[in-house]
């Protein structure tokens, strides 16, 4: 079984310039998650989909980040425009739905995508 | 909020080295507690986790006792050898309100040299 694949895997870009980051979930995994690393500085969630609907998106730095969930698949992160303090290691992570209250699905998470703003 | 507190790397050690990782948090409630690894150009992996107090995690000879009167979850493990080298990331899910995205601390670099 394939696992969570994120494309591209590096990406330099321009101060100003939009960038669209992809995440395939491992199928059938309801929850897919979005999560950033900046400056070797600890991973922080930015937001969380449930299918195709955003279940929490608390996390998002600002207006600038937009994301997306096609039909409940893959999703997308688009930085429009992109500032330097964006750069860093976007990670994708899916698990199943949850079965309880107090249950909790393991998340897969993918490769990471590095961006560099320059 | 939630947080984690963990260890700061870079860590080298010599192969066969004992190996100890320090990691507390702050939680309300009872969270699960995680350590992942990212190994070279790949992705964050569980290596082990607790979700209850006492409780111990373990894989590929890592250890992690769940201490909440002391709220940590030091990662340990007695022999390391070169393929260990990778980044330990310990993590909490907490459980107050929907939430169930996971809380990271800073991440450990650690080098095995043989």
């Amino acid at each position: 079984e394939a696992g969570v694949t994120q494309f591209p895997s590096h990406s330099v870009i321009e101060k100003g310039q939009t960038v669209t980051l992809r995440c395939d979930p491992i199928s059938g995994h309801d929850n897919l998650y979005w999560y950033r690393r900046v400056m070797g500085k600890e991973i922080k969630f930015l937001l969380h989909f449930v299918k195709e609907s955003k279940q929490d998106e608390s996390g998002m730095p600002n207006n600038r980040f937009l994301a997306e969930r096609t039909g409940g698949t893959y999703s997308t992160l688009k930085v429009q425009p992109a500032e330097l303090e964006d750069s860093g290691v976007y990670f994708c992570a899916s698990s199943q739905g949850r079965r309880g209250i107090r249950s909790y699905n393991e998340q897969f998470f993918g490769p990471g995508t590095r961006l560099t703003v320059l | 909020g939630d947080s984690v507190t963990q260890m700061e790397g870079p860590v080298t050690l010599s192969e066969e080295a004992f190996l100890t990782i320090n990691c507390t948090y702050t939680a309300t409630g009872y969270p699960s507690l995680f350590w992942y690894v990212q190994y070279p150009g790949e992705g964050l992996q569980l290596l082990l986790k607790a979700t209850k107090a006492d409780d111990k995690g373990s894989n590929k000879g890592f250890e992690a006792t769940y201490r909440k009167e002391t709220t940590s979850f030091h990662l340990e493990k007695g022999s390391v050898q070169v393929s260990d080298s990778a980044v330990y990331f310990c993590a909490l899910v907490g459980f107050s309100g929907s939430a169930r995205q996971l809380t990271f601390g800073s991440g450990t670099q650690l080098t095995v040299l043989p």
